[in-house]
């Protein structure tokens, strides 16, 4: 099936440090949505973004629906050590109501 | 985890057992689906529900059945188990499809239920 590359599969941060991670598609997506687990419990939802271009903020959090509607990217300022989790990317085709799932970025934040 | 419950949160079994999860929410929303997590795989769909006894196949569903019988369960069962089939399982559940002109299919997530085969 669908399958979205979602880069990069782990990162090792320090407390204040910024964030970055993107996924891309093959497929034009007409919503991106990025969800974050923290262990041992299930995905929420941070952000939603709908349209071509748009830039969302949520806190500290930031992310951009790619203009080609192929990618979008997730930054998150000033990290502290409760932003430690996966982070997941998801796409809706727009003939297509299930969503394909990255397989997520790793954050560890070190105090 | 806004009104969706999975049971049981763990279960160890041994291969060639049955074995059944729940799903139940509070939400009364239409759409609901099953999700196994395995390291390296992110999420994948096992079978979704868009309604009351309307089932259909995900990208993972050999092995799985699901049942629907009422708007605020959805089973999910094992036949026979596997040492494959050890995983996380989540449930999420939905109000739109989100094909219209706006909206989106935004999923809500349960805590997720860890089953191990032996």
């Amino acid at each position: 099936g669908q399958q979205l590359n979602q880069s990069p599969q782990s990162m090792f941060i320090q407390e204040g440090e910024d964030v970055s991670m993107n996924c891309t598609s093959s497929s034009i997506f007409n919503t991106w949505l990025w969800y974050k687990q923290d262990p041992g419990e299930g995905p929420v939802l941070l952000i939603a973004l709908y349209k071509a271009g748009e830039l969302t903020s949520n806190g500290r959090l930031t992310a951009q629906f790619g203009i080609t509607r192929k990618d979008s990217f997730l930054n998150i300022s000033a990290s502290i050590p409760s932003d430690v989790g996966i982070y997941f990317c998801a796409g809706q085709e727009v003939s297509n109501y299930k969503l394909t799932f990255g397989k997520g970025t790793l954050l560890t934040v070190n105090p | 985890d806004a009104g969706i419950t999975q049971s049981p949160r763990h279960k160890v079994t041994e291969t060639g057992t049955p074995v059944t999860l729940r799903c139940h929410q509070t939400e009364n929303h239409r759409y609901m689906y099953w999700y196994r997590q395995d390291p390296g795989h992110g999420l994948r769909l096992i079978h979704y529900s868009y309604g009351v006894k309307d089932t259909d196949k995900g990208e993972v569903s050999d092995g799985y059945s699901v049942s629907r019988s009422k708007t605020e369960d959805f089973l999910l069962t094992l036949e026979s188990a596997t040492s494959s089939q050890t995983s996380v399982y989540f449930c999420a559940i939905s109000d739109s499809t989100g094909t219209g002109v706006s909206g989106a299919n935004v999923l809500t997530f349960g805590a997720g239920s860890r089953l191990t085969v032996l």
